[in-house]
This record gives structure tokens, sequence and C-alpha cells, in this order.
């Protein structure tokens, strides 16, 4: 059964820092992954969407990276801004089911 | 561009009372999706529509029913409403489910007393 899985839960740095939202999955038969962001209060928005056959995805300051012989997924964030204060969603699809698969999430503050 | 819109955003209910609770999508989305979301817990599945016209269960189905009254709308109903029942709701929808980039509505907060 595939599981997924974001740590840490929660993850405050400094305004200007770039950094790193890590997402790990157990089944490396993977159709695509995506990453997703949560304001309180609100629904999710997608962020990118990363195909199998894919390594990277970029959107402006955002990075998402794929592999799937580690089961792994990055969101890399570029000079990180206050607003980039949310929670970060990743959810994986599999070859064999079309259902999402969702992480916990990281629950990110950008500290001014 | 409105996207997904669910109705009402907000809810009391008292236990054992009735509510229906209505998404639609003006993207012309293949599938559309119910989840739950509750602290701790993450996102569950509550039911999903592959298509027009079928309708099967996720995770969570029990207490709920759902209705895919046409490409746009699938709603989400709740016989008789329980504590348990308080969460957060939300809907979503894709081209051709996890295959393709989801898109969600704003939420539907309701709490059952």
């Amino acid at each position: 059964k595939q599981e997924v899985t974001q740590i840490p839960a929660a993850l405050s740095v400094p305004e200007g820092e770039n950094l790193v939202l890590n997402c790990s999955f157990t089944d490396s038969a993977i159709y695509n992954l995506q990453w997703f962001r949560q304001d309180p209060g609100k629904g999710l928005t997608s962020l990118l969407l990363i195909q199998s056959s894919q390594r990277e995805q970029t959107s402006g300051r955002l990075n998402a990276s794929l592999d799937k012989s580690s089961g792994r997924s990055t969101l890399y964030i570029a000079a990180s801004q206050p607003g980039d204060s949310a929670t970060y969603l990743c959810a994986a699809t599999m070859d064999s089911n079309y259902q999402l698969i969702w992480g916990a999430g990281t629950k990110l503050i950008i500290k001014p | 561009n409105a996207g997904v819109t669910q109705t009402p955003k907000f809810q009391v209910l008292k236990t054992g009372q009735s509510m229906t609770l209505q998404c639609a999508q003006d993207m012309n989305h293949n599938s559309m999706y119910w989840y739950r979301q509750d602290p701790g817990m993450g996102l569950r599945l509550i039911y999903y529509s592959a298509s027009e016209g079928t309708t099967d269960k996720g995770e969570v189905p029990n207490g709920y029913n759902v209705s895919r009254l046409n490409k746009r709308e699938f709603s989400l109903r709740l016989e008789s409403a329980a504590p348990s029942q308080t969460s957060v709701y939300f809907c979503a929808s894709s081209e051709q489910g996890g295959w393709a980039e989801a898109f969600f509505g704003q939420g539907t907060r309701l709490t059952v007393v």
C-alpha cells in the first residue's frame, strides 16, 4: 500500500532563505506527484504537478523535483517571503489507481 | 473564472439533522471528489465520481451519500448528522482522476452539536 510522508510537520525560517520541503513515498510505481498549498481556513491550491517521466517542474520561485528510485520529491522555495507561509501538501497518484494519496503536510512559517 | 464552488461555507447542525453540501465546477472536468479534513488526520476521501454517472466509495464513506447530478455538480448528503462528522469538507475536481491537476473548492466548515 502506498504511503506518503512529509517531514518535518512544521518548519520556521527567516525571510529570504532558500528552503526545501520533503515528500517521501513507499511505492515507486507512481504516475505523478502534485504539490499543493493551503492557507488557513482556505481550500487547497495546486502549485506543481510532476509526471513520472519528468524530473523537475518550475513555477516562479518554486521548483519541484521527483526521484522515483529513491521515493522522494522535494519542493524548493527560493528567496522565501512571509507570504509563502502556509501548509504545503504533496499527493501521489499510482499507475494502478488514479486516486490521490496524501501526505499530512508541512506547516511553513516565514519570519519577517 | 469560478473554478470549484461549494455551498454553504459554514453550517451548524444538531445531531440527527440532515443536510446536503453542494459542489459545482465550471471547468468541464470528468472527475469530482469529496474530502474531509480533520486536525491530525489529514485529507480523507469520502466519495468520488470518476465520470458523470459513476460514484465510488473512498476511505470514509459511512454516514454519507453522494449524487453526481450532472457533469458539473456533485453533492454530498448527511442523512443523520453525528458529532463525529464535525469537520471541514472539500470538494475537488480534475480532468481525469489523479492523473490530472486537481482543483479544490474553498471548503465547508460543518459543526454538529
